[in-house]
């Protein structure tokens, strides 16, 4: 299995602009988490996943954020319209429940807002 | 709330042992978790311990937990330079099923 892929590894965008970022989770989990990484607040937890419908979005800061799952193998996060202080790193992970194989998380979208 | 908190960073020598500290405040956490993230990468799971457990090795980690006081270590035996890193605990509150919640992550320098 290739893992949790994540696309793009970079964007780099306009204020303004709209940002989608895409997830692949490993085939098989049905739980897909989305999350943020700043330095300032360290991993939040934006969004996920059960069997392809959102259980939790009380993470997602504001209504500019988005996601969807219309499916088992694919999920996505939209920002639109986007901000500088939405500049952060974007992980998304997969599960096959909890327990002992905890997430496994992609590498992530490294987005920058100018 | 659910809080996890770390020290922001440990230096060590190479070739000594490094014990990174965490603390939690869900008592109902059933699995402890240690990831480990380098530079421009993803969080890599480590290893993790189940609540009901004291103590769990597996070669060079050690993981220690005291339920009683909320606090978990990860002690890396003969610390190398491969192991710098950001070193992030975290517990699975609500059982797991709401999520990971992480801390903010150990930065972990090893000094030659």
């Amino acid at each position: 299995d290739a893992g949790v892929i994540q696309s793009p590894r970079h964007e780099v965008t306009e204020m303004g602009q709209e940002v989608t970022l895409r997830c692949k989770p490993i085939s098989g989990h049905n739980s897909l988490f989305w999350y943020r990484q700043t330095m300032m607040r360290g991993l939040e937890l934006l969004i996920y996943f059960n069997n392809n419908v959102p259980i939790d979005d009380s993470g997602m800061p504001e209504d500019r954020f988005s996601a969807k799952m219309p499916n088992a193998s694919f999920s996505t996060l939209k920002i639109q319209p986007s901000e500088p202080r939405d500049s952060a790193v974007y992980f998304c992970a997969s599960s096959s429940g909890p327990g002992i194989y905890g997430y496994t998380f992609g590498s992530g979208t490294r987005l920058t807002v100018v | 709330g659910e809080d996890v908190e770390q020290s922001l960073f440990l230096s060590v020598r190479e070739g000594d042992s490094s014990v990174i500290n965490c603390t939690y405040t869900d008592s109902s956490s059933t699995y402890l978790y240690w990831y480990k993230q380098e530079p421009g990468a993803g969080l890599q799971l480590l290893t993790y311990i189940f609540s009901n457990m004291d103590m769990k090795q597996d070669q060079r980690l050690t993981v220690l937990l005291n339920k009683k006081d909320k606090h978990l270590s990860l002690r890396i035996a003969d610390t190398q330079t491969g192991d710098s890193a950001i070193y992030f605990c975290a517990e699975d509150s609500g059982g797991g099923a709401d999520g990971l919640t992480f801390g903010k992550g150990t930065h972990l320098i090893i000094q030659p």
